[in-house]
């Protein structure tokens, strides 16, 4: 399965727009590009999901880069609910999905 | 009511000792998953399930076995619970065409003595 590179942690302040990165440069053709965050003490939830073009939905952005080889969710105003751990993950089948260890955001006041 | 409902929440055993971990959801979904968390780590797989008659074994599946009772219904046996098998355990399901987009249960806290 191809791979994801994320930092360990990020750091924003509240309200201001949060750029986190992920980079993927053994993705496949097939496979989609899907964004997860998993606040404090529960599970994960499904933010976002891409293939080739930019997407966006009432949670986050995410922009892929021309050569998908790299990606970037984007929240446009960070609130202190959005501290989480946001997990990059490549899928191509619907299942096994192969969270990483994801990138921890801190936002502060 | 929650969606996905996973019982009991948290749950202290010996080692040696059988011990199952059940799934419930309202979702109407048909495909069903187990995930075990170790701190500082992401989720891994252990089994998965696309309708009741089928059943695959995820990344990590040695000394774990499920059982899928109804659509509804995704349980999670360790036969013989060893220390290392201290972990947290998320059930999720999800159904097509975005079978992507998994819901997660609460989680179970597992811990192994």
């Amino acid at each position: 399965d191809a791979k994801t590179t994320q930092p360990n942690s990020m750091e924003s302040n509240e309200e201001e727009p949060v750029h986190l990165p992920c980079n993927h440069s053994t993705i496949s053709g097939t496979d989609y590009i899907h964004w997860y965050r998993q606040l404090p003490s529960q599970g994960p939830e499904y933010v976002i999901h891409g293939l080739t073009s930019n997407v966006n939905n009432r949670m986050a952005s995410l922009a892929i880069a021309e050569d998908r080889k790299s990606s970037t969710l984007i929240l446009h105003r960070a609130t202190l609910r959005d501290a989480a751990v946001y997990y990059c993950i490549l899928a191509n089948s619907g299942y096994a999905l192969n969270f990483g260890k994801g990138t921890s955001l801190l936002v502060t006041p | 009511d929650a969606d996905v409902t996973q019982t009991p929440r948290n749950r202290i055993t010996k080692t040696g000792k059988r011990i199952m971990l059940e799934c419930s959801q309202t979702k109407g979904h048909d495909r069903m998953y187990w995930y075990r968390q170790d701190p500082g780590l992401g989720l891994r797989l252990i089994y998965y399930s696309f309708d009741v008659k089928d059943i695959n074994k995820g990344e990590i599946s040695d000394g774990y076995s499920v059982s899928r009772q109804a659509q509804a219904k995704f349980s999670l046996s360790l036969e013989s619970a060893i220390p290392n098998q201290t972990a947290l355990y998320f059930c999720a399901t999800s159904a097509a065409p975005r079978a992507y987009e998994q819901y997660f249960g609460p989680g179970t806290r597992l811990t192994v003595t």
